[in-house]
């Protein structure tokens, strides 16, 4: 079972820095069965990036995600207010698997 | 839109059963493989069970297999899900999701709760 370990569990940064989130898997991932989600409290998750990178309809091109094999990356080029919330990895396919999840908190 | 609504959460005490489910509308249901995803008071996502679109084929996580049942009723654009055998560990908010297997989760429900204690 492939295990998705993602970190840091809580980044603490200020609106317009950039966020940088890290998804590792312990086994080889196919780039086309990743995405990640952003949730925020008392909402249902959003899907953000598919595929490892390609952006949702909808979605700021302030995300982006990138990455291949065992690691991947969600990066957030310039946080806005609305952009503080937890990110979630997940790897789909025969089975679903969820990473634990980035915090990102105003600092 | 898509619209995935969820119904049958409550208490329920453990080794109890319940049955929840979801309606769906606003795309082709019958295009699309769907799941169930959970998620623990203050803790992360797991995914609980998938159905194809024909109900060929469902896939569940170890934690629920043996104990749930999934299930879809394509006239009526139907998702269930059959919970036996519930325990305090199973307590969760319960999303009905599109996707899952050969496709990516896109459009989630808002959940219904389900709790497990006595």
């Amino acid at each position: 079972e492939i295990v998705l370990t993602q970190s840091p569990g809580t980044l603490s940064l200020s609106p317009g820095e950039r966020a940088t989130l890290s998804c590792r898997a312990s086994q080889r991932v196919s780039s086309s069965y990743l995405a990640w989600f952003q949730q925020k409290p008392g909402q249902a998750p959003r899907l953000l990036i598919d595929a490892a990178s390609s952006r949702a309809t909808g979605i700021p091109d302030r995300f982006s995600g990138s990455g291949s094999g065992t690691e991947f990356t969600l990066t957030i080029s310039r946080l806005e207010p609305e952009d503080f919330a937890v990110y979630y990895c997940q790897r789909y396919g025969t089975s679903l698997t969820f990473g634990g999840g980035t915090k990102v908190e105003i600092k | 839109q898509v619209q995935l609504v969820e119904s049958g959460g409550g208490l329920v005490k453990p080794g109890g059963s319940l049955r929840l489910s979801c309606a769906a509308s606003g795309f082709t249901f019958t295009d699309y493989y769907m799941s169930w995803i959970r998620q623990a008071p203050g803790k992360g996502l797991e995914w609980v069970s998938y159905i194809s679109s024909s109900s060929d084929y469902t896939n569940y996580a170890d934690s629920v297999k043996g104990r749930f049942t999934i299930s879809r009723d394509n006239a009526k654009n139907s998702l269930d899900l059959q919970m036996n055998s519930l325990r305090v560990e199973d307590t969760a908010l319960y999303y009905c999701a599109r996707g899952g297997y050969d496709s990516v989760v896109k459009y989630w429900g808002q959940g219904t709760l389900v709790t497990v204690s006595s």
